[in-house]
């Protein structure tokens, strides 16, 4: 099975921007693994922020953005907010399974 | 309103098994492909499995669980399923069921139950 990479921990600055990453053991992240972000927080179900790469639902704030950078995935937070402060997944697909991360600990600070 | 609402979670031992069931409505569940993602006790989150829309003929497993675990789904209760044979205790964790893909493509992963808890100890 594929090991998807994520840094343990970042820390912003409110208003400030964050790139997270999410790379992948098999080579190069592309749009064929239909990248997911997801948002969690203590004692919360996760929620989608970002699908395939770079589409946001309907609730996802529009600071957060999703874009392939360097061979991988990437989320970029622009002008954080203290409600940002949160753990922070991505998934890829692998033509069925889908494999998270190790998930990102944002702080904001 | 949407809810997906997971139940079936409890204590089993070792080697035992149990199946989570999760109970969806307000949204077109036949047309929906649905997954399972776990989470251990202060740990990340990891993928499970999915399983296709209409009469579920393609599923996927994460390699923890392979040979281990079985997904199904019963649209007449728009319901699916997760057996869990063979447990161990590393399978303890909170199960999430979430809506994979719903039939247009902005309906991508957009929908979580709350969890049911599965512990597995002697």
């Amino acid at each position: 099975q594929a090991v998807v990479t994520q840094e343990p921990s970042l820390t912003v600055s409110p208003g400030g921007t964050v790139i997270l990453t999410c790379g992948s053991s098999t080579g190069a992240v592309t749009s064929d693994h239909y990248p997911y972000w997801f948002q969690q927080k203590p004692g919360q179900a996760p929620r989608t922020l970002i699908y395939d790469t770079s589409d946001k639902h309907s609730w996802t704030p529009a600071r957060f953005s999703g874009s392939l950078l360097g061979g991988k995935a990437a989320l970029t937070l622009s002008g954080a907010q203290p409600e940002d402060e949160a753990d922070y997944y991505c998934s890829l697909s692998y033509s069925g399974p889908r494999v998270f991360g190790g998930g990102t600990q944002l702080t904001v600070l | 309103e949407v809810q997906l609402v997971e139940s079936g979670g409890g204590l089993v031992q070792p080697g035992g098994s149990l199946r989570l069931s999760c109970a969806a409505s307000g949204f077109t569940f036949s047309s929906s492909w649905m997954q399972w993602v776990r989470q251990a006790p202060g740990k990340g989150l990891v993928w499970v499995s999915r399983i296709s829309s209409d009469d579920g003929s393609y599923a996927y497993y994460g390699d923890s669980v392979k040979g281990r675990f079985t997904i199904s789904r019963d649209n007449a209760k728009n319901t699916v399923y997760l057996q869990m044979n063979s447990l161990r205790a590393d399978d303890t964790a909170v199960y999430y069921c979430g809506r994979d893909k719903g039939p247009i493509p902005r309906e991508r992963s957009d929908y979580w139950g709350q969890g049911t808890l599965v512990t597995v100890s002697s």
